[in-house]
């Protein structure tokens, strides 16, 4: 079965400093991978979505990710954090097998980051 | 446009209850995923409709229910409610495209707290 690991559960971050949350699946097959952020009082938006080509793939806001297939990795990073970025972050996986279109997705338990001004 | 929306926000049932959860898609979206999410968890996929149809679903017992409507809103019932389906519930829609990937909208989500 499917699995996905944030182990981070809670990061507390000074504006400026850099982020990497930690984000591994289990899965053998092809997968689209995806990281969520939900902000205070707000849905859950996509940040960003790798399905293949580049394995580093930008999101919004200055958000990055990096597939390593290798690892079983797709670590999210942002080189200098706002206070605006406090928010809670899930990464999920999909599996390929129904052409990904619309396939259901596997999540993290998820990161809250707390950013300090 | 409006997005997802679901109804009601909040929702009280004690145990052994039914109850019926609503939501209505993305203008243009024509397939709804539902989603559970525990405190401190993240979301878990209860099962997805697509034409009429429940298309896919996750682990949950058949006391998890739903159906899709021919204008693609969706509801999802809960019968014989325990103490461990408190959560909030979420509701995502999705066009059923020929792209690799076609981008789930989430709503905001149904606070159901069972006592």
């Amino acid at each position: 079965a499917q699995s996905v690991s944030q182990h981070n559960h809670h990061v507390i971050l000074s504006e400026a400093a850099s982020l990497e949350l930690g984000c591994n699946y289990s899965y053998g097959g092809t997968v689209n991978l995806f990281w969520y952020v939900q902000y205070p009082g707000q849905h859950l938006q996509l940040l960003l979505k790798y399905f293949s080509g580049d394995p580093l793939v930008k999101g919004i806001k200055g958000f990055e990710a990096e597939f390593i297939k290798s690892k079983f990795s797709f670590n999210l990073r942002k080189p200098s954090v706002q206070w605006s970025d406090t928010a809670e972050y899930f990464c999920a996986v999909t599996a390929g097998n129904y052409g990904g279109a619309t396939n259901k997705l596997i999540f993290g338990t998820g990161t809250l980051l707390a950013v300090q001004p | 446009d409006a997005g997802v929306t679901q109804s009601p926000t909040h929702l009280i049932k004690t145990r052994g209850q039914q109850v019926t959860l609503r939501c209505s898609p993305k203008s243009g979206h024509d397939t709804v995923s539902w989603y559970q999410q525990a405190l401190g968890q993240g979301p878990q996929f209860i099962f997805q409709y697509y034409e009429e149809e429940e298309r896919q679903r996750g682990n949950f017992p058949d006391r998890f229910s739903g159906h899709q409507f021919p204008n693609y809103s969706s509801e999802l019932n809960v019968n014989a409610l325990l103490l461990g389906d408190s959560a909030l519930y979420l509701c995502a829609s999705s066009f059923m495209g020929l792209a690799v990937y076609n981008e789930q909208f989430f709503g905001p989500g149904t606070r159901l707290t069972v006592l």
